[in-house]
């Protein structure tokens, strides 16, 4: 289906352990970014991605890896994940020509225990 | 970067205008406001943005004071969809970042 769809949807894992969340666009957006969802924050971005092999920390990096192979995806990786990290992820994409409109996934929520 | 305030929350009945406040009184001349919503369990979704001028589109309008100290999303006629957390965006012309703050938590009353 076109859009932005993002794998898991949910996902409980255990202190210490990497998770990757997975995240894959059919527009061919050249940007995509990840952004997590904390009560009482609202969204912060973590890392943003311009270009496949081009990715730029955000607002809370610490803690996360990206990578983009391909235009279309754009993974997350919590290398040692701790309770901090618990929180809703959300992947966003945009074309370069529409700058202010942000096309976001259904969510990720992950619970580290 | 430029901060906006909104009201926590605001209500209102169905079918009839609302009218989303936000002020921003460090904006700078390259800011440009944009105002996302999300709907509850889903991600936030693109609404409407401006520099200067008015703007409408098929989901809302956007009024920017002449100052550009200020903005209200407006609305025209709420349906119990448009119940959803509103967030008011300031972001320069070449950044990448959206700092989205806690929004406005909008209840539409049936």
């Amino acid at each position: 289906d076109a859009g932005i769809t993002q794998s898991p949807r949910y996902k409980i894992t255990e202190t210490g352990r990497q998770v990757t969340l997975m995240c894959h666009q059919t527009w061919s957006h050249s940007y995509m970014f990840w952004y997590r969802q904390d009560l009482g924050h609202g969204l912060r971005l973590i890392y943003y991605s311009a270009a496949a092999d081009i990715t730029d920390k955000g607002e809370v990096s610490d803690g996360y890896v990206v990578s983009r192979s391909k235009t279309e995806n754009f993974p997350l990786t919590l290398e040692s994940a701790t309770r901090s990290q618990t929180s809703v992820y959300f992947c966003a994409s945009r074309a370069v020509s529409r700058s202010h409109e942000q096309y976001f996934g259904p969510g990720t929520r992950l619970t580290v225990t | 970067d430029a901060k906006t305030t909104q009201p926590n929350s605001m209500e209102s009945n169905e079918e009839e205008p609302v009218h989303l406040p936000c002020n921003h009184s460090t904006i700078s001349g390259t800011d440009y406001i944009h105002w996302y919503r999300q709907l509850p369990s889903q991600g936030p979704e693109y609404v409407i943005h401006g520099l200067t001028s008015n703007v409408n589109n098929r989901m809302a309008s956007l009024a920017i004071a002449e100052d550009r100290k200020s903005s209200t999303l407006i609305l025209h006629r709420a349906t119990l969809r448009d119940a959803a957390v509103y967030y008011c965006i300031l972001r320069g012309s070449t950044g990448n970042q959206f700092y989205f703050g806690t929004g406005t938590s909008l209840t539409v009353i049936p």
